[in-house]
């Protein structure tokens, strides 16, 4: 079994959509959650970071994290064709190593 | 944001050959930077934590003598693939973590990847 399970995707949405992207994992000793973004042969960029259990937003995106079910959320409100990218998850015990998923391919189509 | 830079962005050498890959912090320092390997479609799978001055932490299953690593200041670090085989194909990607303390401690800022193909 994986240590964190993503769909691939690719998932298509119109312009405006609400975007919800998902990551599960095994690790119930995890406590910090990441979302990164990978535009096509880029690196990953930092979207957003929660420690522990909870909802954190900033701007158009929402992360959320329950610990209990071993789940994680990104949502995207108003997805804008510039959002079209990879999404990758990312977690990890305590900083020294980082474990991805591999990462949902999002098209948003004006 | 912190700015990472890998050169080269794409290579092309003939199996047997050793390529060298090179990871710099352009505006902040970094005691530690991670190198990755990403295969199409799937995640970055970690390789090796780099440490400024020390010898690298490989992981698991990543062979140490046919990937170098050398971290010889706090801007620099380089990976060098030996003896490359097409299955080494691959997108290699650095990271790096600030440690000047006055930023997010968590995030690693990522380098733009090398794509290796090896002929």
């Amino acid at each position: 079994q994986k240590e964190v399970e993503q769909d691939p995707g690719p998932l298509s949405v119109p312009e405006g959509a609400i975007v919800s992207l998902n990551c599960t994992y095994s690790n119930s000793a995890f406590q910090y959650f990441m979302w990164y973004r990978q535009y096509s042969r880029k690196g990953p960029e930092l979207l957003m970071y929660t420690y522990s259990s909870g909802n954190k937003e900033d701007g158009r995106f929402t992360a959320q994290v329950d610990k209990s079910s071993k789940y994680i959320s990104l949502f995207i409100r108003d997805s804008q064709p510039s959002d079209s990218a990879t999404y990758l998850c990312a977690m990890s015990r305590n900083f020294n190593k980082f474990y991805f998923g591999s990462g949902t391919k999002l098209n948003v189509k004006p | 944001g912190a700015v990472v830079s890998q050169h080269p962005s794409r290579v092309i050498c003939k199996s047997g050959t050793s390529v060298k890959i090179e990871c710099r912090s352009l505006d902040f320092q970094a005691t530690t930077m991670f190198w990755y390997r990403q295969f199409p479609k799937q995640s970055l799978m970690l390789m090796a934590t780099s440490n400024e001055g020390s010898k690298a932490t490989y992981e698991q299953g990543v062979e140490k003598d046919k990937f170098l690593i050398n971290h010889a200041s706090l801007t620099l670090s380089t990976l060098t693939v030996t003896s490359a085989h097409p299955e080494d194909s691959s997108f290699y990607i650095c990271s790096a973590r600030d440690t000047s303390g006055d930023r997010f401690t968590t995030e690693q800022y990522f380098g733009p990847g090398t794509r290796l193909t090896v002929t």
